[in-house]
Formats: structure tokens, C-alpha cells, sequence
């Protein structure tokens, strides 16, 4: 049983789409984060929501929208993609926002062409 | 502003030889430091962490890392390298603001020749 799981794996989709990634995790933990890594390996937060509320909004474009609708789900919709936006995205979570350690899951490889 | 380096891009070991992949931080206050690995195509693992007590920290898959409180350093080390150890390592440290949401090193490439 996987205990961060997202879907879809991978993504290619055309510049100006909108898309949806999705994510579950089934520890019972409270917070849940969305990263970026790009090209180079680097790893950055986008966001992340404890019980449902938001917590770390970082400086991403507002075309990127979180959706908790439950603790146990965290889904990333994009809007108007663009080429930079192509990356590996991670859903992360952890038992509490007190910076715990963190489980990943697998990511989604996002190609906008 | 605090911050994690990690100094080293890549860093290639023998098999059978020990192996340190370094990490130094800059935080106030007392740090909460860890490390994962990413294998290729794979989310990221936890391997081990710091939050107090002895400065040698033991962790999954026969790492260990030993905290520097004087050289503010949190290396990794593994007495005696696998080649399934090829892996990116990222150091990571928690913020010490209002959020606790961890700071990520830029990662070192760690590459185990047979």
C-alpha cells in the first residue's frame, strides 16, 4: 500500500492547458506539501496545508492553485501552462507542521511542449 | 537568513570505501537537521535526522551523519560504500520562523564505481 501516492505519474500536455495532479496519503498525518524540482535537481516548496488551511504559500505564479478537500488529500490544478512550468512535482507529508521528517511520494513528471 | 550548502556537486567513491557527502548549515538556534536520498525516477527518502542529543546519528542503510555544532557542519558518511548507494543526497534544516517547513540543500550526486 503505497503511503503517498499521485497521480498522473507523467504529463505532457500543450502550452495554454490547464491540468490537474493529484495526491493522497494514507498515514493519518495533518500536513501535506506540494515541491517543485526542476532541471537541476533543485527542490522548492510551493505549497503547504495543515488540517486542510493553508500554511506556506511561497512565491509561485497564481496559476498554480491548491485544493485540499480533505487532510488526506492535497491536489495541484495549473492554469495556462507554460514551458517553465515543466518539472517533476512532489507531494510530501508529514505528521504535523512542526517540520517533522517527511514522506514523498513518487512524483509527476510534467512536459509542457 | 538561514541556509543549507552542500558544497559539493558530485562526488564519486570506490566501492568498498568510505564515503562523506558534506552538508553545513546557517541557522539561529538550535538546528533540526536531515538528510534523504533520491533514487533515480523515485521521490525523495528520509535517511536519517538531528534534533538533539548524541552528534553521531545512525540512519537507514548503514549511513551515519555526525553534527559539527563549532564547524556548523552535518556530514554523511557510510564506513564502506555499495554501488545501490549511487543516489542524489539532499541536507536539509528546518526553519526556525513560524512555518518549520524544511530548507533544502542543492543536492550532491553520489556516484559508487564498481
Amino acid at each position: 500500500d503505497t503511503a503517498v501516492s499521485q497521480t498522473p505519474k507523467y504529463l505532457v500536455t500543450q502550452m495554454g492547458n490547464d491540468k490537474s495532479i493529484k495526491c493522497e496519503q494514507n498515514l493519518g498525518h495533518d500536513t501535506m506539501y506540494w515541491y517543485k524540482q526542476d532541471s537541476k535537481k533543485f527542490l522548492k516548496i510551493m505549497f503547504s496545508y495543515n488540517n486542510k488551511e493553508l500554511i506556506i504559500n511561497e512565491t509561485v505564479p497564481n496559476r498554480f492553485s491548491p485544493k485540499s478537500p480533505d487532510k488526506a488529500h492535497l491536489n495541484l490544478h495549473i492554469n495556462s501552462l507554460e514551458l517553465g512550468d515543466s518539472a517533476v512535482y512532489f507531494c510530501a507529508s508529514s505528521p504535523d507542521s512542526s517540520g517533522r521528517v517527511q514522506y514523498f511520494g513518487a512524483g509527476t513528471r510534467l512536459s509542457v511542449l | 537568513a538561514q541556509s543549507v550548502a552542500q558544497p559539493e556537486d558530485q562526488v564519486n567513491v570506490a566501492e568498498g570505501n568510505p564515503l562523506t557527502v558534506k552538508c553545513t548549515y546557517s541557522v539561529s538556534g538550535n538546528p533540526y537537521l536531515f538528510w534523504y536520498v533520491q533514487y533515480p525516477n523515485r521521490g525523495l527518502q528520509f535517511l536519517l535526522k538531528y534534533i538533539t542529543g548524541d552528534n553521531l546519528v545512525k540512519g537507514s542503510y548503514g549511513f551515519e551523519a555526525e553534527f559539527n555544532k563549532s564547524q556548523t557542519s552535518f556530514h554523511l558518511k557510510k564506513p564502506s560504500a555499495l554501488v545501490s548507494d549511487s543516489a542524489l543526497y539532499f541536507c536539509a534544516v528546518r526553519d526556525m520562523g513560524s512555518n518549520y517547513q524544511l530548507i533544502w540543500g542543492a543536492g550532491t550526486k553520489l556516484i559508487i564505481k564498481p
